[in-house]
């Protein structure tokens, strides 16, 4: 069964810093999409960034970028240039192509200091 | 454009006591989901309606019942509420199905359950 590992329950960064949040998911499939959903105190779900597995190419949207290892089967988030409303849940997921449903891993909560 | 919208936003029930979520979406997206979040456990999927007409148990079902009433929507009904009931629901939606989409979910805003 395809699971989603999130390891860090918190984290925490200064203003203006960079922040990496990880993500493992274990899966015998060799095509699938990887996603990173960011649910501020609002609790609205946000995409923040999507990852094709075919891609080699890590996917970047301004200051959020990943470091997609397929082989080692991780998924990290860079967050540069943190501002306060970065503040939030961080959650990874995991969906194959046709699949009905995303995967998600149980978060990460990301604090961000003045 | 309001995406997904779900209702109600909050609601306390007591043990024993049912109630229905209503979710509907006009993205014209072929699948719909119930979610629930709770602290430590990210979010975990109750049930799922990949069609109109179609629906299926995803990881925590029991409790729980569906109806896709049609393409738009998508109910969850709490037969008979328990306190680990209590949760934040999210239900959503996505096109999926075909390859080259990416099958990514748009959520609505939650509903805050609370059994006593």
């Amino acid at each position: 069964a395809q699971t989603v590992t999130q390891s860090q329950p918190e984290m925490s960064v200064q203003e203006a810093e960079t922040v990496t949040l990880s993500c493992t998911y274990d899966t015998s499939e060799s095509d699938y999409y990887l996603f990173w959903y960011k649910q501020p105190p609002s609790r609205q779900m946000i995409l923040v960034i999507r990852q094709e597995a075919y891609k080699q190419q890590n996917a970047t949207e301004n200051r959020f970028s990943v470091n997609f290892q397929k082989a080692a089967k991780s998924f990290s988030l860079k967050i540069s240039d943190s501002q306060l409303g970065d503040a939030a849940m961080y959650f990874c997921a995991y969906r194959t192509p046709g699949a009905d449903k995303l995967i998600f891993g149980t978060g990460t909560r990301l604090q961000v200091f003045p | 454009n309001a995406g997904v919208t779900q209702t109600p936003k909050f609601q306390v029930l007591k043990t024993g006591q049912s109630m229905t979520l209503q979710c509907a979406q006009d993205m014209n997206h072929n699948s719909m989901y119930w979610y629930r979040q709770d602290p430590g456990m990210g979010l975990r999927l109750i049930y799922y309606s990949a069609s109109e007409g179609t629906t299926d148990k995803g990881e925590v079902p029991n409790g729980y019942n569906v109806s896709r009433l049609n393409k738009r929507e998508f109910s969850l009904r709490l037969e008979s509420a328990a306190p680990s009931q209590t949760s934040v629901y999210f239900c959503a939606s996505s096109k999926v199905r075909d390859r080259g989409l990416h099958g990514e979910l748009f959520f609505g805003e939650g509903s805050r359950l609370t059994v006593l």
